[in-house]
């Protein structure tokens, strides 16, 4: 069965830290899809970021960039020179190929609280 | 008007009540999605419509009915619910396919007294 885990249940730092969001997998299926969502006080889950397990490259978007290492079932989510505004709750999620209802597992989350 | 809207936003209700969530997108998806998130618990899936039809039913009790009559307009219906229940309801849709990324509304925010 696949499973997600998000060890950190919550982080702290101060503005212009960096911090980095672990994130393990566990899944039989050999083509599979990593997503991850930011989830703001407001509520609305907001998708960041999709990768295949086909595809190792790491990807660096603005302050964001990933890590995605398929030899340890981890897909690392880093946050450079964080803000006040990314405070929120960040999940993990994965999808298998086989998965029926595009079905997609989350990890429990991580909250992450910037301080100016 | 884009993306996923639900409505109410927050919803209080006794426990022998009957009410209904609505969710409706506008990205001409054709996937559509029910979680519930609790305090302290992951994200659970409830409900997944594909097309119009439900795919899956992630053994959510009955007193939570759903129904989607197009692919853009879903619906849960809640009647005798538990406090238990109490919760974030939030609804997603997505293109078929499990590769697809959903987009969610920002949910609804239910009290069961």
């Amino acid at each position: 069965a696949q499973k997600v885990t998000q060890a950190q249940t919550e982080i702290s730092v101060v503005e212009k830290e960096d911090v980095t969001l672990d994130c393990v997998y566990e899944t039989r299926d050999t083509t599979y899809y990593l997503f991850w969502y930011k989830q703001p006080p407001s509520g609305e889950l907001v998708f960041l970021i999709r990768r295949n397990s086909f595809d190792e490259q790491n990807e660096i978007s603005g302050r964001y960039s990933w890590n995605f290492q398929k030899s340890t079932s981890s897909f690392n989510f880093t946050i450079t020179a964080s803000q006040v505004v990314d405070s929120a709750v960040y999940f993990c999620a994965l999808s298998e190929r086989e998965a029926a209802g595009n079905k997609l597992t989350f990890g429990g989350g991580t909250r992450v609280l910037v301080k100016p | 008007e884009t993306g996923v809207t639900q409505t109410p936003r927050h919803l209080v209700m006794g426990m022998t009540n009957k009410k209904s969530l609505k969710c409706e997108q506008h990205l001409g998806h054709n996937a559509m999605y029910w979680y519930k998130q609790s305090a302290k618990k992951p994200l659970e899936l409830m409900f997944v419509y594909n097309f119009k039809e439900q795919t899956e039913n992630n053994s959510v009790p009955s007193r939570f009915s759903p129904e989607c009559p197009n692919s853009s307009h879903l619906f849960l219906h809640l009647h005798t619910l538990q406090p238990e229940d109490s919760a974030l309801y939030l609804c997603a849709s997505s293109q078929d396919g499990v590769q697809q990324p959903q987009h969610f509304g920002d949910g609804t925010r239910l009290s069961i007294l």
